[in-house]
Protein backbone atom coordinates (compact mmCIF):
# COMPACT_ATOMS: atom_id res chain seq x y z
CA UNK A 1 0.00 0.00 0.00
CA UNK A 2 1.30 3.32 -0.79
CA UNK A 3 1.81 5.52 2.47
CA UNK A 4 0.92 9.33 2.69
CA UNK A 5 2.63 11.27 5.41
CA UNK A 6 1.39 14.31 5.73
CA UNK A 7 2.66 17.18 8.12
CA UNK A 8 2.32 19.20 10.11
CA UNK A 9 0.01 17.45 12.46
CA UNK A 10 -1.20 20.82 13.95
CA UNK A 11 -0.47 24.36 12.61
CA UNK A 12 -1.82 27.86 14.09
CA UNK A 13 -1.68 30.76 11.96
CA UNK A 14 -2.30 34.49 12.07
CA UNK A 15 -5.21 36.45 9.97
CA UNK A 16 -3.24 36.56 6.70
CA UNK A 17 -0.55 34.82 7.01
CA UNK A 18 0.63 32.50 4.09
CA UNK A 19 0.92 28.75 5.55
CA UNK A 20 1.86 25.22 3.35
CA UNK A 21 0.97 21.80 4.39
CA UNK A 22 2.63 19.35 3.10
CA UNK A 23 2.36 15.39 1.92
CA UNK A 24 4.93 12.99 1.02
CA UNK A 25 3.88 9.73 -0.60
CA UNK A 26 5.89 6.40 -0.03
CA UNK A 27 6.08 5.55 -3.89
CA UNK A 28 5.64 8.23 -7.02
CA UNK A 29 1.89 8.53 -7.47
CA UNK A 30 2.38 10.53 -10.74
CA UNK A 31 0.01 13.58 -9.34
CA UNK A 32 -3.18 11.60 -8.41
CA UNK A 33 -3.39 13.33 -5.59
CA UNK A 34 -6.12 15.80 -3.81
CA UNK A 35 -6.53 18.18 -0.94
CA UNK A 36 -9.82 17.82 1.13
CA UNK A 37 -11.15 20.53 4.42
CA UNK A 38 -13.17 19.48 6.81
CA UNK A 39 -14.70 21.44 9.06
CA UNK A 40 -15.82 20.50 12.59
CA UNK A 41 -18.87 18.27 12.39
CA UNK A 42 -18.75 18.76 8.74
CA UNK A 43 -18.47 16.09 5.73
CA UNK A 44 -14.96 16.91 4.07
CA UNK A 45 -14.86 19.37 1.12
CA UNK A 46 -12.81 18.56 -2.17
CA UNK A 47 -10.31 21.72 -2.50
CA UNK A 48 -7.92 20.43 -4.51
CA UNK A 49 -7.26 17.27 -7.28
CA UNK A 50 -4.93 16.35 -10.08
CA UNK A 51 -2.11 18.24 -7.37
CA UNK A 52 -2.56 21.30 -8.44
CA UNK A 53 -6.29 22.03 -10.13
CA UNK A 54 -8.71 23.93 -8.34
CA UNK A 55 -12.19 22.74 -7.56
CA UNK A 56 -14.98 24.87 -8.85
CA UNK A 57 -15.89 27.32 -6.11
CA UNK A 58 -13.29 27.04 -3.83
CA UNK A 59 -11.43 30.49 -3.75
CA UNK A 60 -8.03 31.21 -5.15
CA UNK A 61 -5.88 31.82 -2.44
CA UNK A 62 -5.94 27.69 -2.51
CA UNK A 63 -3.00 26.18 -4.48
CA UNK A 64 -1.50 22.73 -5.18
CA UNK A 65 1.58 21.97 -6.10
CA UNK A 66 4.37 18.82 -6.42
CA UNK A 67 5.32 16.36 -8.76
CA UNK A 68 6.52 12.55 -7.56
CA UNK A 69 5.98 12.06 -4.06
CA UNK A 70 6.34 15.37 -2.66
CA UNK A 71 2.76 17.76 -2.90
CA UNK A 72 1.84 20.50 -1.09
CA UNK A 73 -1.46 22.42 -0.52
CA UNK A 74 -0.98 26.37 0.27
CA UNK A 75 -3.02 28.42 1.61
CA UNK A 76 -2.50 32.32 0.78
CA UNK A 77 -3.73 34.49 3.26
CA UNK A 78 -5.04 32.54 6.20
CA UNK A 79 -9.04 33.49 6.79
CA UNK A 80 -11.17 32.36 10.16
CA UNK A 81 -13.56 30.06 7.85
CA UNK A 82 -10.14 28.15 6.91
CA UNK A 83 -10.18 26.59 10.00
CA UNK A 84 -10.38 22.84 10.28
CA UNK A 85 -8.82 19.65 9.77
CA UNK A 86 -6.98 18.59 6.00
CA UNK A 87 -6.14 15.81 4.69
CA UNK A 88 -4.55 14.56 1.25
CA UNK A 89 -5.84 11.39 -0.84
CA UNK A 90 -3.45 9.54 -3.42
CA UNK A 91 -5.60 7.90 -6.09
CA UNK A 92 -3.11 6.48 -8.10
CA UNK A 93 -3.21 3.28 -7.03
CA UNK A 94 -5.64 0.73 -4.68
CA UNK A 95 -6.43 0.51 -2.10
CA UNK A 96 -6.47 4.62 -1.70
CA UNK A 97 -5.10 6.17 1.12
CA UNK A 98 -5.12 9.26 3.06
CA UNK A 99 -2.78 10.86 5.05
CA UNK A 100 -2.75 11.58 8.88
CA UNK A 101 -4.14 15.16 8.25
CA UNK A 102 -3.49 18.31 9.83
CA UNK A 103 -5.30 20.10 12.07
CA UNK A 104 -5.13 24.50 11.02
CA UNK A 105 -6.22 27.13 13.60
CA UNK A 106 -6.40 30.50 13.75
CA UNK A 107 -3.67 32.36 16.25
CA UNK B 1 -27.59 20.51 -6.74
CA UNK B 2 -25.82 17.22 -6.09
CA UNK B 3 -27.28 15.68 -3.34
CA UNK B 4 -26.23 12.18 -1.28
CA UNK B 5 -28.66 10.85 1.76
CA UNK B 6 -27.18 8.26 3.99
CA UNK B 7 -29.28 6.07 6.01
CA UNK B 8 -28.95 2.83 7.94
CA UNK B 9 -26.79 3.54 10.70
CA UNK B 10 -27.07 2.77 13.98
CA UNK B 11 -25.91 0.38 17.27
CA UNK B 12 -24.59 -3.24 16.48
CA UNK B 13 -23.50 -6.20 18.18
CA UNK B 14 -20.07 -7.04 17.06
CA UNK B 15 -20.07 -10.07 14.51
CA UNK B 16 -23.67 -8.62 13.40
CA UNK B 17 -24.24 -6.98 10.12
CA UNK B 18 -25.34 -3.62 8.93
CA UNK B 19 -26.63 -2.40 5.29
CA UNK B 20 -26.24 1.44 4.52
CA UNK B 21 -28.05 2.90 1.90
CA UNK B 22 -27.43 6.33 -0.32
CA UNK B 23 -29.91 7.90 -1.89
CA UNK B 24 -28.30 10.23 -5.41
CA UNK B 25 -30.03 12.85 -6.72
CA UNK B 26 -29.09 16.19 -8.97
CA UNK B 27 -26.31 14.32 -11.29
CA UNK B 28 -26.71 11.68 -13.59
CA UNK B 29 -25.96 8.58 -11.27
CA UNK B 30 -25.26 5.59 -13.64
CA UNK B 31 -22.47 8.27 -14.89
CA UNK B 32 -20.23 7.97 -12.00
CA UNK B 33 -18.11 5.28 -9.76
CA UNK B 34 -19.21 6.21 -6.05
CA UNK B 35 -17.59 4.71 -3.36
CA UNK B 36 -18.15 4.79 0.99
CA UNK B 37 -15.08 6.12 2.55
CA UNK B 38 -15.34 6.09 6.79
CA UNK B 39 -13.70 8.13 9.98
CA UNK B 40 -13.53 6.87 13.05
CA UNK B 41 -14.45 8.95 16.33
CA UNK B 42 -11.59 11.58 16.45
CA UNK B 43 -9.10 9.69 14.03
CA UNK B 44 -8.65 10.66 9.65
CA UNK B 45 -10.13 9.42 6.98
CA UNK B 46 -10.19 5.71 5.47
CA UNK B 47 -11.39 4.40 2.40
CA UNK B 48 -13.66 1.77 2.20
CA UNK B 49 -14.78 0.55 -0.71
CA UNK B 50 -15.67 1.97 -4.67
CA UNK B 51 -17.73 0.72 -7.44
CA UNK B 52 -17.87 2.01 -11.38
CA UNK B 53 -20.38 3.40 -12.75
CA UNK B 54 -21.87 -0.03 -14.12
CA UNK B 55 -21.76 -2.08 -11.04
CA UNK B 56 -19.27 -4.25 -12.84
CA UNK B 57 -16.59 -3.95 -10.77
CA UNK B 58 -15.73 -3.34 -7.22
CA UNK B 59 -13.21 -2.13 -5.08
CA UNK B 60 -11.80 -2.58 -1.11
CA UNK B 61 -9.31 -2.46 0.84
CA UNK B 62 -7.85 -5.37 3.01
CA UNK B 63 -9.54 -4.22 6.20
CA UNK B 64 -13.07 -4.79 4.81
CA UNK B 65 -12.61 -7.15 1.96
CA UNK B 66 -14.48 -10.13 2.27
CA UNK B 67 -16.56 -8.39 5.27
CA UNK B 68 -17.95 -5.57 2.92
CA UNK B 69 -20.13 -5.26 0.00
CA UNK B 70 -20.91 -2.76 -2.46
CA UNK B 71 -23.63 -2.64 -4.81
CA UNK B 72 -25.63 0.20 -6.63
CA UNK B 73 -29.70 0.01 -8.37
CA UNK B 74 -28.68 2.69 -10.49
CA UNK B 75 -32.59 2.54 -11.62
CA UNK B 76 -33.27 3.42 -7.82
CA UNK B 77 -29.98 5.73 -7.81
CA UNK B 78 -29.28 4.47 -5.09
CA UNK B 79 -25.98 3.37 -3.51
CA UNK B 80 -24.92 0.68 -0.92
CA UNK B 81 -22.71 -0.67 1.50
CA UNK B 82 -23.17 -4.39 3.07
CA UNK B 83 -21.28 -4.96 6.05
CA UNK B 84 -21.30 -8.28 7.37
CA UNK B 85 -18.81 -9.74 10.46
CA UNK B 86 -18.85 -6.38 11.90
CA UNK B 87 -15.83 -5.39 14.47
CA UNK B 88 -15.52 -2.66 17.14
CA UNK B 89 -12.88 -1.64 14.54
CA UNK B 90 -15.80 -0.44 11.66
CA UNK B 91 -17.61 1.66 14.78
CA UNK B 92 -17.32 5.53 12.19
CA UNK B 93 -19.26 7.69 10.32
CA UNK B 94 -19.97 5.95 6.95
CA UNK B 95 -19.60 8.68 3.86
CA UNK B 96 -21.12 8.17 0.53
CA UNK B 97 -19.29 9.79 -2.07
CA UNK B 98 -19.57 10.42 -5.98
CA UNK B 99 -16.21 10.05 -7.80
CA UNK B 100 -14.80 11.49 -11.06
CA UNK B 101 -11.68 11.78 -12.86
CA UNK B 102 -10.65 7.79 -11.25
CA UNK B 103 -10.32 8.64 -7.72
CA UNK B 104 -11.50 12.26 -6.79
CA UNK B 105 -14.82 12.09 -4.61
CA UNK B 106 -15.78 15.62 -5.37
CA UNK B 107 -18.77 15.03 -3.44
CA UNK B 108 -20.01 13.86 -0.10
CA UNK B 109 -22.81 12.95 1.88
CA UNK B 110 -23.44 14.08 5.60
CA UNK B 111 -22.79 10.57 6.93
CA UNK B 112 -24.00 7.42 8.84
CA UNK B 113 -23.35 6.74 12.06
CA UNK B 114 -22.19 3.08 12.55
CA UNK B 115 -21.34 1.99 16.73
CA UNK B 116 -19.99 -1.82 16.78
CA UNK B 117 -20.80 -2.60 20.46
CA UNK B 118 -22.21 -4.93 22.93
Amino acid sequence: DIQMTQSPASLSASLGETISIECRASEDIYSNLAWYQQKSGKSPQLLIYAANRLQDGVPSRFSGSGSGTQYSLKISGMQPEDEGDYFCLQGSKFPWTFGGGTKLELK
Amino acid sequence: EVQLVETGGGLVQPGRSLKLSCVASGFTFNNYWMSWTRQAPGKGLEWVASITNSGGSTYYPDSVKGRFTISRDNAQNTLYLQMNSLRSEDTATYYCTRVRYYYVMDAWGQGASVTVSS
